[in-house]
């Protein structure tokens, strides 16, 4: 079952904050959040686990609410190099090894100077 | 993290023909998995890949249209097959990588860009 992604999109100005959230109504083993720019790959930022963990790298950083199913990703003073399509990715907790991602429909965010 | 190469980057082909795209991974992975992405869509699990075993196909895909091939740890192929416009589309192939044991990171190649004319 897709997570659901919100808001669809967001345009910023360089240096405010964006929260970008995603959500399951099935039980989570994990959180995965990739960056896609237009015509490449996405790009792997980070993962969370069930458990309530928070990751950070820098000026982005996600949590993940265990009870809630849910998990938000968080950019603070976001840079232009922010721009680009935010997809979450999750795995089911009763995936057991298969372990595949099934991907949100993404969030657009434009930073602009 | 692992370096990921396809092959074509591109590739514009006639309907009723098959391409096949080719991933390679630069260390050894235990599973693989084949995306397709259509334009500005999000990304949609076509298959898993592990070696020495059948791949596992998702709901909505089969194995007769794409066919899938993992000869060993580091590589693997895609077939799109009887190619019609609807299969124009972007496929990618991802690998999963463990941290420490207890992550399970997945990393993806460039993808393949695919025209049906």
């Amino acid at each position: 079952q897709q997570p659901v992604q919100s808001p669809q999109a967001v345009i910023l100005r360089e240096g405010e904050d964006a929260v970008i959230n995603c959500s399951s109504s099935k039980a989570l083993y994990s959180v995965h959040w990739y960056r896609q720019k237009h015509g490449e790959a996405p790009v792997f930022l980070m993962i969370l686990l069930k458990g309530g963990e928070q990751k950070g790298h820098e000026k982005i950083s996600a949590s993940f609410n265990e009870k809630k199913q849910q998990s938000s990703l968080y950019l603070t003073a976001s840079q232009l190099s922010y721009s680009g399509t935010y997809f979450c990715g999750t795995v089911l907790l009763s995936s057991g090894s298969a372990r595949q991602l099934t991907f949100g429909s993404g969030t657009q965010l434009t930073v602009l100077p | 993290s692992a370096v990921i190469s396809q092959k074509p980057s591109r590739d514009i082909c006639q309907r009723g023909t098959s391409l096949t795209i080719q991933c390679q991974v630069d260390s050894q992975v235990t599973m693989m998995f084949w995306y397709r992405q259509q334009p500005g869509q999000s990304l949609t699990l076509i298959a898993t890949a592990n070696q020495g075993s059948e791949a596992t196909y998702e709901s909505g895909f089969v194995i007769d249209k794409f066919p899938i091939s993992r000869p060993n740890l580091t590589f693997s192929t895609l077939t799109v097959s009887n190619m019609s416009p609807e299969d124009s589309s972007i496929y990618l192939c991802s690998v999963e990588m463990t941290s420490g044991g207890i992550y399970n990171e997945q990393f993806f190649g460039p993808g393949t860009r695919l025209t049906v004319l």
